[in-house]
């Protein structure tokens, strides 16, 4: 069973554009949303988290908003650019702050 | 400082055999965290290491996948009589305080 589920898949956008990934969950004892970028034959590394205290965190050109009641959480990234063509990865971890439940990944391709 | 490195980066082994997977996380992580992520694929998590806790081994697919942590220093990960569907690249994450993760590049282990 699928903890953390994301899509798309896969999204293409244009230069400048601004791509939005999704990622829903379940289970309400998650407190801590991590965001992870990884390139290809590279590790994943955080871009960006949040907590449920706060609806909405900006880091430069990437934001999540995070929707409590509706167990919901997105990352959008502004004025994208061709170098952030990568693989995104939404988790999710509880307050024990233990196992880590990750999505299945969107593939994002931003054409120049 | 020094990031999470994994070694070997590439094993190609046949059917049968054992591996042995080795992790040095970033000096004075407390955490510790394997993964696997198969082609295309999310990050399926396999164990986790926190101080001197007992690990949690939740997520380790068959008897066959092992873990070991020396205090909070090297970690190994051993698969015995390899198969086919081990085939994948295996993440080795630290983290200081169980929240954000620090990813190693991985070990992409081809199974013949």
């Amino acid at each position: 069973q699928q903890q953390v589920k994301q899509s798309p898949q896969s999204l293409i956008v244009q230069k400048g554009g601004i791509p939005i990934i999704n990622c829903a969950y379940e289970n309400t004892a998650f407190d801590y949303f991590p965001w992870y970028q990884q390139f290809p034959g590279k590790g994943p590394a955080l871009l960006i988290a949040i907590r449920p205290d706060v609806s909405e965190k900006k880091e430069g050109r990437f934001t999540i908003s995070f929707n409590k009641s509706a167990k919901q959480f997105s990352l959008h990234i502004m004025d994208s650019q061709p170098g952030d063509s990568a693989t995104y990865f939404c988790a999710a971890s509880p307050n024990t702050g233990n196992q880590f439940y990750f999505g299945t990944g969107t593939s994002l391709t931003v054409i120049p | 400082g020094a990031g999470v490195s994994q070694s070997p980066s590439n094993k190609v082994t046949e059917k049968g055999k054992d591996v042995e997977l080795r992790c040095d996380p970033i000096s004075g992580h407390t955490a510790l965290y394997w993964y696997r992520q198969r082609l295309g694929q999310g990050l399926e998590f396999l164990i986790y290491f926190q101080g001197n806790s007992a690990p949690d081994k939740s997520g380790l697919p068959s008897d066959r996948f092992s873990a070991e942590r020396t205090g909070e220093s090297v970690s190994t990960l051993t698969i015995q009589r390899t198969q086919q569907e081990d085939s994948a690249v295996y993440l080795c994450a630290s983290s200081p305080r169980g929240d954000e993760q620090f990813f190693g590049p991985g070990t992409r282990l081809t199974v013949l």
